[in-house]
């Protein structure tokens, strides 16, 4: 099937760790994207990359980078620089033709001990 | 892109229509008004998106004011399984990126 996948669906890592998430598409999609979720809140882009081996700051990038060698991959890399990495992490993709939306993958939850 | 405002929860009766406000008094002549909803600890799900016309697809109806400073989205026959948190996006199709940029969303609660 098509779609997306986030790997592992909770992550669990002690503080002063880097930790990368992974997220994998098969939709033969051009641009991806990373989201970040806290409690009750909606969500705010760390990241997006809109070709291979191109990607843009979101509006809260300090303390992730992320890379994009593969038109199907966009891990995202959170660093100990983060202070506050204990979140929800979403990633989504999206055609570039047309007037497309984002397809979200499952998340994945991450708690930093 | 233009803020949006919405009701932070309302309830519905199952079966019952679900009307979803959304204020959007800023938007500009090329900006869309994209629904999106979010189904606890999943990612958010496209529902519908419209320019100036109203909009019917098979999860919902867009209804978009003439002076389009606000919509509504409307769920015909709510179930259970609508129960999630429904956000209202207006953005540009421009070729930098076309991020969405989430507010709070509406908490709706279908109710049996």
């Amino acid at each position: 099937d098509g779609g997306i996948t986030q790997s592992p669906k909770y992550l669990f890592r002690k503080e002063g760790q880097n930790v990368t998430l992974s997220c994998e598409q098969n939709l033969n999609h051009d641009a991806m994207y990373w989201y970040r979720q806290d409690p009750g809140q909606g969500l705010r882009l760390i990241y997006y990359s809109q070709i291979v081996n191109d990607f843009q700051k979101g509006d809260i990038a300090e303390g992730y980078s992320v890379s994009r060698e593969k038109k199907e991959s966009f891990p995202l890399t959170v660093t100990s620089a983060q202070k506050n990495p204990t979140a929800f992490y979403l990633c989504a993709s999206r055609g570039t033709s047309g007037y497309n939306e984002q397809f979200f993958g499952p998340g994945t939850r991450l708690t930093v001990l | 892109d233009a803020k949006t405002t919405q009701p932070p929860s309302m309830d519905c009766a199952e079966g019952r229509a679900a009307n979803l406000p959304c204020n959007h008094s800023t938007i500009s002549g090329n900006e869309y008004v994209y629904w999106y909803r979010q189904i606890h600890s999943q990612g958010p799900q496209y529902i519908i998106h419209g320019l100036k016309n109203n909009e019917t697809n098979e999860m919902a109806s867009l209804i978009i004011t003439e002076d389009r400073k606000s919509s509504t989205l409307i769920l015909p026959h709510a179930t259970l399984r609508d129960t999630a948190v429904y956000y209202c996006i207006v953005r540009v199709e421009e070729a930098a990126g076309n991020k969405l940029t989430f507010g709070g969303g509406t908490r709706v609660l279908v109710k049996p």
